[in-house]
């Protein structure tokens, strides 16, 4: 199974909001709408942000949200903070009964 | 809360076996609100899912990695391992425990802190 396809790096100002996307295949992404996403900060494990597409876990703030159309998926960032910097995982349930991740994306606050 | 915690060598051999440990406080390793699970990242690398298991021994494996892999509980330790054989330079990474939710279809909702295992002679 070949991983999910991300941007490598984003950025953008604090306030300003950012998507970034996932593209998968019908074996994977396409088939469940089981996506999920992760923060990783440096040095850290990660940390689930977003859990079948677009439910977040208790204390995960609401500027963090998630879709997917066919194939796809996307997490948005609303309101940029400096603590957003990070690298971002997407991860999907595939039909090989396991899971795949994502290239991971760099995301920077200017 | 739960919490998970990894241990093992940090140095394995190449053509070896690589043996981790995840030591679970917090709740029983034999809990059905659990599945539990082994994720790996090389240094600078992406992160890769290598497997779960759940209390009654269900085990599900990355398909590229099923033919080296073994992850088993241990209830008497409220432990569940991680076993990889005849590993090479490419399994150098940061391998971290964690578990999910049984309600949840995700890698994992609650990480160990990882431990670095380099394969080198």
């Amino acid at each position: 199974q070949s991983a999910l396809t991300q941007p490598a790096s984003l950025s953008g100002s604090p306030g300003q909001s950012i998507t970034i996307s996932c593209t998968g295949t019908s074996s994977d992404v396409g088939s469940y709408n089981l996506v999920s996403w992760y923060q990783q900060h440096p040095g850290k494990a990660p940390k689930l942000m977003i859990y079948d597409v677009s439910n977040r876990p208790s204390g995960v703030s609401d500027r963090f949200s998630g879709s997917k159309s066919g194939n796809a998926a996307s997490l948005t960032i609303s309101g940029l903070q400096a603590e957003d910097e990070a690298d971002y995982y997407c991860c999907s349930y595939t039909r090989s009964i396991s899971y795949v991740f994502g290239t991971g994306t760099k995301v920077t606050v200017l | 809360q739960l919490q998970l915690q990894e241990s093992g060598p940090g140095l394995v051999k190449p053509s070896e076996t690589l043996s981790l440990t995840c030591s679970v406080s917090g709740d029983s390793i034999t809990s059905s609100n659990y599945w539990w699970g082994w994720i790996r990242q090389p240094p600078g690398k992406g992160l890769e899912w290598i497997g779960n298991i759940y209390y009654s021994g269900a085990t599900y494996y990355n398909p590229s990695l099923k033919s080296r892999v073994t992850i088993s509980v241990e209830t008497s330790k409220n432990q569940f391992s991680l076993r990889l054989n005849s590993v090479t330079a490419a399994d150098t990474a940061v391998y971290y425990c964690a578990s999910h939710d049984a309600a949840v279809v995700n890698p994992g909702d609650n990480w160990g802190q990882g431990t670095l295992v380099t394969v080198s002679s």
